[in-house]
């Protein structure tokens, strides 16, 4: 299967900053998702994204798939953006969704 | 509205007490999985079914098995629970290529 790596693993921002999150991977894939696990532990869908470029008001995620990554941009961040980011694809005829191992993100006010 | 409903939120079960998780949908989707997800860790599958076709991962314990009874409900079965599977638990459908995932099911055992 596929191995998929994120980088940073910790990142702390003060509120308002901007930040880059990266999403490595291991062979081609045509589909790749970034989630926000938020406090209470739900994974929330953020994009689907197997190539280009997708905003969705501060956040947008860009996915170059023949290079094999993927970015996930927030600007002005917010206290509510805090918690644990995670890329994931499918890989090939696999059904099983591989994740990366997260950042842990944690905005202070 | 909610497409992946996991009952109940949070669980508190006894040490070998057998528990069981639910999971529901309401997108008719083909493809459900179990994750099970230990704090600061990613997400781990248990098992996925395709319709009624069941896949169990290698290293899933054979204290945990699972039921789809129709499209929409797949339930997890803890037969005896040990302290090391308080976890959060994550209920996932697949639409062609993306995963959709419920609010989790949090246990814990005493």
């Amino acid at each position: 299967g596929i191995q998929v790596e994120q980088s940073p693993p910790d990142l702390i921002l003060q509120e308002g900053a901007n930040s880059t999150l990266r999403c490595n991977f291991s062979d081609s894939v045509n589909n790749l998702q970034w989630f926000h696990q938020n406090p209470w532990g739900q994974l929330i869908n953020l994009f689907y994204i197997p190539s280009g470029t997708k905003q969705n008001g501060r956040l947008s995620a860009t996915t170059v798939a023949t290079e094999r990554y993927s970015l996930l941009y927030i600007s002005s961040s917010q206290t509510t953006d805090s918690g644990v980011y995670f890329c994931a694809a499918f890989s090939g005829s696999a059904r099983q969704l591989t994740f990366g191992s997260g950042t842990q993100l944690t905005v202070l006010p | 509205d909610a497409m992946v409903i996991q009952n109940p939120r949070y669980q508190v079960t006894q040490f070998g007490k057998p528990v069981t998780l639910s999971c529901s949908q309401t997108l008719n989707h083909n493809v459900m999985y179990w994750y099970q997800q230990k704090s600061s860790q990613a997400p781990k599958l248990l098992f996925h079914y395709y319709d009624k076709d069941f896949n169990n991962e290698a290293d899933t314990p054979d204290n945990f098995q699972s039921r789809r009874p129709n499209t929409s409900f797949c339930f997890l079965d803890i037969r005896s629970p040990g302290l090391g599977d308080a976890a959060m638990y994550l209920c996932a459908t697949r639409r062609q290529a993306e995963a959709f995932f419920g609010q989790g099911t949090r246990l814990t055992v005493v």
